[in-house]
C-alpha cells in the first residue's frame, strides 16, 4: 500500500506556543489529505479536508484560526496548532486519499501541551 | 452521520471466526475497513463499492449490502495478529471524507 509519513511522532510543548505537524505522501501524489484527531479509545474525528492549492475545508466546531492547514504541494500538508492549550493534547493523524477513494494514514503525532 | 458498528468488543481464541457489522442510516457509495493497533495509525484493509460485492484479503473478507446500507467484515481462523480495533468508514457520495464508526475492539488470545 501507499506510504504516508508524519512528523514529529511525538511533541511536548508549553501552553501558548504553536506546533507544526507535517504530513507527506511518500510514493504517490495526493490532491486531498485529511486531518483527524483521536482521543484514547475513541474513533477518528475528522477535523478538516486539505486540498492542494486551495483552502482547507473545516468540519463544524473546528476553529480554522486555531488549526491552520496548508497543502503546499501534492505530497505535503501541514497542520499548525496555534496558541496551544492543554485541551489540545491529543493524537493527530493525517491521511492521504488514494485513487479509489481509500485513505492511507500516517503514523500519527501525539501532542502533549503542558 | 456516524455508522453504527457491532459488536463493540469481542474476544476470540486463535482459530475462531468473527463477524463485525457496520450499518448506516444513509445510502452509501462505499464502505472502507481499517484496523488500528494500540498507539498506531489505522491500516487500510479493503474498500467495497456499491453493488453488493464481496472482497477478500487473506483470511479477512467483507460484504456490502447496498440496499440494507450494511457491511460485514468476516475474520476466519483468527490469528493473534488480528487483534486490534476495527473501524468501518463510510462515504455516501463517492468523493466525500469518510465518516468512521466507533470501532470494534477485537482481542485474539492463545
Amino acid at each position: 500500500g501507499a506510504v504516508v509519513s508524519q512528523h514529529p511522532s511525538r511533541v511536548i510543548c508549553k501552553s501558548g506556543t504553536s506546533v507544526k505537524i507535517e504530513c507527506r505522501s511518500l510514493d504517490f501524489q495526493a490532491t486531498t489529505m485529511f486531518w483527524y484527531r483521536q482521543f484514547p479509545k475513541q474513533s477518528l474525528m475528522l477535523m478538516a479536508t486539505s486540498n492542494e492549492g486551495s483552502k482547507a475545508t473545516y468540519e463544524q466546531g473546528v476553529e480554522k484560526d486555531k488549526f491552520l492547514i496548508n497543502h503546499a504541494s501534492l505530497t505535503l500538508s501541514t497542520l499548525t496548532v496555534t496558541s496551544a492549550h492543554p485541551e489540545d493534547s491529543s493524537f493527530y493523524i493525517c491521511s492521504a486519499r488514494g485513487t479509489r477513494g481509500e485513505q492511507y494514514f500516517g503514523p500519527g503525532t501525539r501532542l502533549t501541551v503542558t | 452521520q456516524q455508522p453504527v458498528q457491532s459488536p463493540q468488543a469481542v474476544i476470540l481464541r486463535e482459530g475462531e471466526d468473527a463477524v463485525i457489522n457496520c450499518s448506516s442510516s444513509k445510502a452509501l457509495y462505499s464502505v472502507h475497513w481499517y484496523r488500528q493497533k494500540h498507539g498506531e495509525a489505522p491500516v487500510f484493509l479493503m474498500i467495497l463499492l456499491k453493488g453488493g460485492e464481496q472482497k477478500g484479503h487473506e483470511k479477512i473478507s467483507a460484504s456490502f449490502n447496498e440496499k440494507k446500507q450494511q457491511s460485514s467484515l468476516y475474520l476466519t481462523a483468527s490469528q493473534l495478529s488480528y487483534s486490534g480495533t476495527y473501524f468501518c468508514g463510510t462515504d455516501s457520495l463517492g468523493n466525500t471524507p469518510l465518516v468512521f464508526g466507533k470501532g470494534t475492539r477485537l482481542s485474539v488470545i492463545a
